[in-house]
């Protein structure tokens, strides 16, 4: 089986500060890591991916994550946050070694970004 | 040019009625998904095809029921609407189930409603 969490429904940070998005995940094998943004309305664009190697993934937008197999966790940063980065974050998770052929995503974490 | 296009955008009808809801991808995979997200913003799997097969069919109701045309196109056909089946749905696309690190590309979405 495979899941994943984002303990935290929303996260608040101010222009300018740093933030981190919370992601920890289960599967029976390795895993294949997504994270995906939800703006009002809109459908979810992806952001970035962690498939294998270099356990930081830089994505779109300045946005990056980290993986840490130990913690089995996926958590989104950006060093600098934007107004504009106000929106749904969603990590996904896919076992590379299991016949699960669908992602399953956790329960999105709002961003609030304050001007 | 939109990669992933779903149409209506929205759908307000009455319960017991039949809909549909159509998704077409111009990227040229081979793999459609569609996935519900309820009203707390939760995304779920409901189906997948690859290559016009079903291969994924997730304890959806018998009154919904896919339909792949050709690989480009994944519809969703909804009998006998009820008040729970209001909700967001989104298709999606990514190239094959091969590779599992394939990222999923998602649609606009189309929020149905049911009265």
């Amino acid at each position: 089986a495979q899941s994943v969490a984002q303990p935290e429904d929303q996260v608040n940070v101010a222009e300018g500060n740093p933030l981190t998005v919370k992601c920890t995940y289960s599967v029976s094998g390795n895993p294949y890591l997504f994270w995906y943004v939800q703006y009002p309305n809109r459908g979810l664009q992806f952001l970035l991916k962690y498939i294998t190697g270099d356990n930081l993934v830089k994505g779109s937008y300045g946005f990056e994550a980290e993986f840490n197999k130990s913690q089995t966790s996926f958590h989104l940063k950006k060093p600098s946050a934007l107004v504009s980065d106000s929106a749904l974050y969603f990590c996904a998770v896919r076992d590379k070694d299991t016949g699960r052929r669908a992602l399953t995503f956790g329960s999105g974490t709002r961003l609030q970004v304050q001007p | 040019d939109t990669a992933v296009s779903q149409t209506p955008k929205y759908l307000v009808t009455q319960m017991g009625n039949d809909k549909s809801i159509k998704c077409e991808q111009n990227l040229g995979h081979d793999t459609m998904y569609w996935y519900k997200q309820d009203s707390k913003k939760f995304l779920k799997i409901m189906f997948s095809y690859n290559n016009k097969e079903l291969i994924i069919n997730e304890t959806v109701p018998n009154r919904f029921s896919p339909k792949s045309p050709d690989k480009a196109h994944l519809n969703l056909h909804i009998n006998s609407l009820e008040l729970g089946d209001s909700a967001v749905y989104f298709c999606a696309s990514s190239q094959d189930l091969v590779h599992r690190a394939d990222t999923q590309y998602f649609g606009p979405g189309t929020r149905l409603t049911v009265l």
